[in-house]
C-alpha cells in the first residue's frame, strides 16, 4: 500500500528557513506526481500554496517555494514569520485520476 | 473574485443519504476539473473524488466503495456530491477545490470554506 510521508513537526526561528518534505514509502517522488502544498490553521479551510511542483498560487509570497529534493517533494519557507505557524499538507497525483494527501507537518515558529 | 461555496451539510442518521453542492463564481467553471476533499475532526485532509471539466471522467478514493457520486451541472456552475450509506466515519468537513486545469492531476488552487457533515443517531 502506498503511504505518503511527511515530518510530524518542525520548529523554526522567526526569520529562519525551514524545508518540509513529502515522500513515498515505495517510490521516489518526481515531477510526475505533480506535488502540491497546502497551509491550514485550526478552524480554517486549507490555503493552497504550490501546485505542479513549484507553481505558486495566487497571492502566495515568494518566500514559499516548491521543489524536488532527492527523492522527495519539498516546500521551503524562507524568512519564517509568526503567521507561518500552521499545519502543512502535501498532495500527490498517483495516476488514474487518484490523488492523495500526506499526514501533514505541524510547523511552530519560535 | 474566485469563489467556491459549499452547502448541503448537516446531521444525518447512519445509513442515510445527503447531497452536497458547491457553487462556483468568478471563473469559467467549464474549464476546470473540481475535487471533493474531506477532513474528519482532528484529522488530516483526505481526497474523496474528482470530476473532469466536462463531467466525462470521474474518479473516487477507494474508501468511497460505490457509495458516493460526483457530478456537475455546467449550466448552473455547480458541483455535487451525492452520498449514501453514510457511517460515522464519514463525519467530516467537506471541501470542494478547483484543479488549475481541465483534468485532475495538477493539485488544487482554489478552495471553498467547507460544509460540515455529521453522521449520528
Amino acid at each position: 500500500q502506498t503511504v505518503v510521508t511527511q515530518e510530524p513537526s518542525f520548529s523554526v526561528s522567526p526569520g529562519g528557513t525551514v524545508t518540509l518534505t513529502c515522500g513515498l514509502n515505495s517510490a521516489s517522488v518526481s515531477t510526475d506526481y505533480f506535488p502540491s502544498w497546502y497551509q491550514q490553521t485550526p478552524g480554517q479551510a486549507p490555503r493552497p500554496l504550490i501546485y505542479n511542483t513549484r507553481t505558486r498560487c495566487s497571492g502566495v509570497p515568494d518566500r514559499f517555494s516548491g521543489s524536488i529534493l532527492g527523492n522527495k517533494a519539498a516546500l521551503t519557507i524562507t524568512g519564517a514569520q509568526a503567521d507561518d505557524e500552521s499545519d502543512y499538507y502535501c498532495g500527490l497525483y498517483m495516476g488514474r485520476g487518484i490523488s492523495v494527501f500526506g499526514p501533514g507537518t505541524k510547523v511552530t515558529v519560535l | 473574485q474566485l469563489q467556491l461555496v459549499e452547502s448541503g451539510g448537516g446531521v444525518v442518521q447512519p445509513g442515510g443519504s445527503l447531497r452536497l453542492s458547491c457553487a462556483a463564481s468568478g471563473f469559467t467553471f467549464t474549464n476546470y476539473a473540481i475535487h471533493w476533499v474531506r477532513q474528519a475532526p482532528g484529522k488530516g485532509l483526505e481526497w474523496v473524488a474528482v470530476i473532469s471539466y466536462d463531467g466525462s471522467k470521474k474518479f473516487y478514493a477507494d474508501f468511497v466503495g460505490g457509495r458516493f457520486t460526483i457530478s456537475r451541472d455546467n449550466s448552473r456552475n455547480t458541483l455535487y456530491l451525492q452520498m449514501s450509506s453514510l457511517g460515522a466515519v464519514d463525519t467530516a468537513v467537506y471541501y470542494c477545490a478547483r484543479c488549475p486545469g481541465g483534468t485532475s492531476h495538477l493539485g488544487m488552487d482554489v478552495w471553498g470554506r467547507g460544509t460540515t457533515v455529521t453522521v449520528s443517531s
